[in-house]
């Protein structure tokens, strides 16, 4: 089944550790993109990527970094310098050049500071 | 600023009552609007799709409106279920070129439903 993954569903860290959560897709998708979301909030873009070796800042993409090497793939790492990473966060995918074209969104993995 | 607001903040009503969740959008330029549906936990799901030319568009129980002239969209739920409680978000599209190339999110409307 064509879709987006991500992985894992619930992780915890410690203060002062990197963590890196996956998000791969099946679904030939050109973008990708990596949200926060907190209670009360709407979702707040951190990175984009339109094309593979190339990516965008969204909103507060201060203390998060990402890669694209492969198109199915788009890794966010939560750096030690985000002041408060404990939030949800959602992957999500879309073909790019099209009037109509849907963002697909993955489960989310939700990431707890302990 | 593009922006896009949703109201009310929460809604809850009664199994098998109608309700409307109202999206108002200041996003140029414009592509298209969507509703999404997150379940708890989970991540959002398109319910429909309405473009610039559309007014009105149903899903089943699901009936979106759009006004493109005063940025405004609904969607109307009827004969609300439990397994329609969820948060509600309106997406607006951004566009250049007939491309969609960023996405600006309302905060959502979270609705419950009551037995």
């Amino acid at each position: 089944d064509g879709g987006i993954t991500q992985s894992p569903k619930y992780l915890f860290r410690k203060e002062g550790q990197n963590v890196t959560l996956s998000c791969e897709q099946n679904l030939n998708h050109d973008a990708m993109y990596w949200y926060r979301q907190d209670p009360g909030q709407g979702l707040r873009l951190i990175y984009y990527s339109q094309i593979v070796n190339d990516f965008q800042k969204g909103d507060i993409a201060e203390g998060y970094s990402v890669s694209r090497e492969k198109k199915e793939s788009f890794p966010l790492t939560v750096t030690s310098a985000q002041k408060n990473p404990t939030a949800f966060y959602l992957c999500a995918s879309n073909r790019q050049g099209g009037t109509n074209t849907e963002a697909f969104f993955g489960q989310g993995t939700r990431l707890t500071v302990v | 600023k593009n922006q896009v607001e949703q109201s009310p903040q929460s809604l809850i009503i009664l199994e098998g009552k109608n309700c409307t969740l109202q999206c108002n959008y200041t996003v140029s330029p414009f592509s298209n609007l969507r509703w999404y549906k997150q379940d708890t936990g989970r991540g959002p799901v398109s319910l429909t799709i309405m473009t610039f030319s559309e007014n009105t568009k149903s899903n089943g129980r699901y009936t979106a409106t759009l006004d493109a002239d005063t940025k405004q969209s609904s969607l109307h739920i009827t004969a609300s279920q439990l397994s329609d409680s969820a948060s509600y978000i309106c997406v607006v599209y951004l566009g250049s070129g007939g491309s969609n190339y960023k996405l600006t999110f309302g905060k959502g409307t979270l609705l419950t439903v009551n037995p």
